[in-house]
């Protein structure tokens, strides 16, 4: 149980364009999900929190208008990289929280990550 | 504002030796704290987690941590490492406050046959 899928693992784009990354709760519900972003090497930021039927909030330094995220259900989020450049390269990774209650206050459940290459 | 502090970025140990790998972390209120651990271009598992009661946890694969209040540590610890335990593993403690998670740099961990 608590599996959390992303899609797609890996994306190679090029400059100006788009790509939009989704994750799913797939065995249960997440009214909040959260989108990290990790440098190599480096630990986990937290980008954003989506919640469902809302407005993601973002973490200091983020630029919402690059990171469009938009949390449609309780079982899928995207986040879309907006006219994408390669310093916007990295390793992606969503988590999800169990709306039902079985998981502890601020537990999460990690995707496998989505790694993006801007050319 | 709540941080957690990995003071090893690597660490390396012989198979079947015992592992320590430290966390200490500062907040305010009572500490939810986590350990994840990421092969290389994955997601993140969790190993374990301390909310209250019992200060050793024991989580998966054979890992245990200790809650320290007075040293506000939360020290991951294997008794025996197995070769399949080479990863990256991340100190994490829970914030009430929109439920974040706020991670450690994340200690790798090399086992040497």
């Amino acid at each position: 149980g608590a599996v959390v899928s992303q899609h797609p693992s890996w994306v190679i784009c090029k400059s100006g364009t788009s790509v939009k990354i989704e994750c799913r709760s797939l065995d249960f519900q997440a009214t909040t999900m959260f989108w990290y972003r990790q440098f190599p090497k480096q630990s986990l930021m937290l980008m954003a929190t989506s919640n469902e039927g809302s407005k993601a909030t973002y973490e200091q330094g983020v630029e919402k208008d690059k990171f469009l995220i938009n949390h449609a259900s309780l079982t899928l989020s995207t986040l879309t990289v907006t006219s994408a450049h390669p310093e916007d390269s990295s390793f992606y990774i969503c988590s999800a929280r169990d709306l039902s209650g079985r998981a502890a206050l601020g537990e999460q459940y990690f995707g496998p990550g989505t790694r993006l290459t801007v050319t | 504002a709540q941080s957690v502090t990995q003071p090893d970025i690597h660490i390396t140990v012989s198979e079947g030796a015992s592992l320590e790998l430290r966390c200490n972390y500062s907040y305010g209120a009572t500490p939810y704290l986590f350990w994840y651990v990421q092969s290389p271009g994955q997601g993140l598992q969790l190993l374990l987690k301390y909310f209250s009661g019992d200060t050793l946890v024991q989580g998966i694969k054979g890992f245990e941590a200790e809650f320290k209040r007075s040293q506000s540590s939360f020290n991951l610890r294997k008794p025996s490492v197995h070769w399949s335990d080479a990863a990256e593993y991340f100190c994490a403690v829970g914030a009430l406050e929109g439920n974040k998670l706020v991670f450690g740099a994340g200690t790798i961990l090399r086992v040497k046959s």
